[in-house]
């Protein structure tokens, strides 16, 4: 059984151009969160998806968007890239419709840049 | 809004020694607390959760106590062990299950270091 899986592991990228993460939930998961752990920071909430829609947001700017798919994969958009953009970028996910369904992990992507 | 805040770290032990990883909350209601771990080239697991007050959640040896009066949910183990190594990260969601579980709230985490 495939936890979440990210991709790509590892990027670099200039100031002012566009990223795009991708996730792929646990089998039989259908609700996925993204999170952005900085360097020696613990990870802070960006979106939630479910039924295709971001159904809870953090404090983040627009340009962090997203999407879900309807086999339940998701993408985060990072526009306008800054520096204070490299990150760790983790994906998570869990059952929705599970009163307490436990939050699953990826690896994560982490972005650089420069 | 809701804030966590871990001891700071790292935190360097002896195997079969004690370990305690403070942790204290700020939040409005009844936000479930949860401690996750990250070892080395891994992602971040679910060690133990408790959802009320003077519940206590256990897993692996590790315990932690769900202490509203004093918002706090202490890690401890009595004997740690070199592949306890990693990063615990202490967290909270909002309420006791639904959506909120996905809206985790976490510490800055906590470097553990066993040695043999």
């Amino acid at each position: 059984d495939a936890g979440v899986t990210q991709s790509p592991t590892h990027l670099i990228k200039t100031r002012g151009q566009q990223v795009t993460l991708r996730c792929s939930p646990k089998s039989g998961h259908d609700t996925v969160s993204w999170y952005q752990q900085a360097l020696g920071q613990g990870p802070q909430f960006i979106f939630q998806y479910y039924e295709e829609e971001e159904r809870q947001r953090g404090n983040f700017p627009d340009r962090f968007s997203g999407h879900q798919f309807p086999n339940y994969s998701s993408e985060l958009n990072v526009n306008a890239l800054l520096l204070g953009d490299s990150a760790l970028y983790l994906c998570a996910s869990r059952h929705g419709t599970l009163h307490t369904g436990e939050l699953f992990f990826g690896e994560g992507s982490r972005l650089t840049v420069l | 809004g809701n804030s966590v805040t871990q001891m700071e770290g790292p935190v360097t032990l002896s195997e079969e020694a004690f370990l305690t990883i403070n942790c204290t909350y700020t939040a409005t209601g009844y936000p479930s607390l949860f401690w996750y771990v990250q070892y080395p080239g891994e992602g971040l697991q679910l060690l133990l959760k408790a959802t009320k007050a003077d519940d206590k959640g256990s897993n692996k040896g590790f315990e932690a106590t769900y202490r509203k009066e004093t918002t706090s949910f202490h890690l401890e183990k009595g004997s740690v062990q070199v592949s306890d190594s990693a990063v615990y990260f202490c967290a909270l969601a909002p309420n006791a299950g639904g959506t909120s579980y996905g809206k985790l709230t976490f510490g800055q985490g906590t470097i553990l270091t066993v040695h043999p």
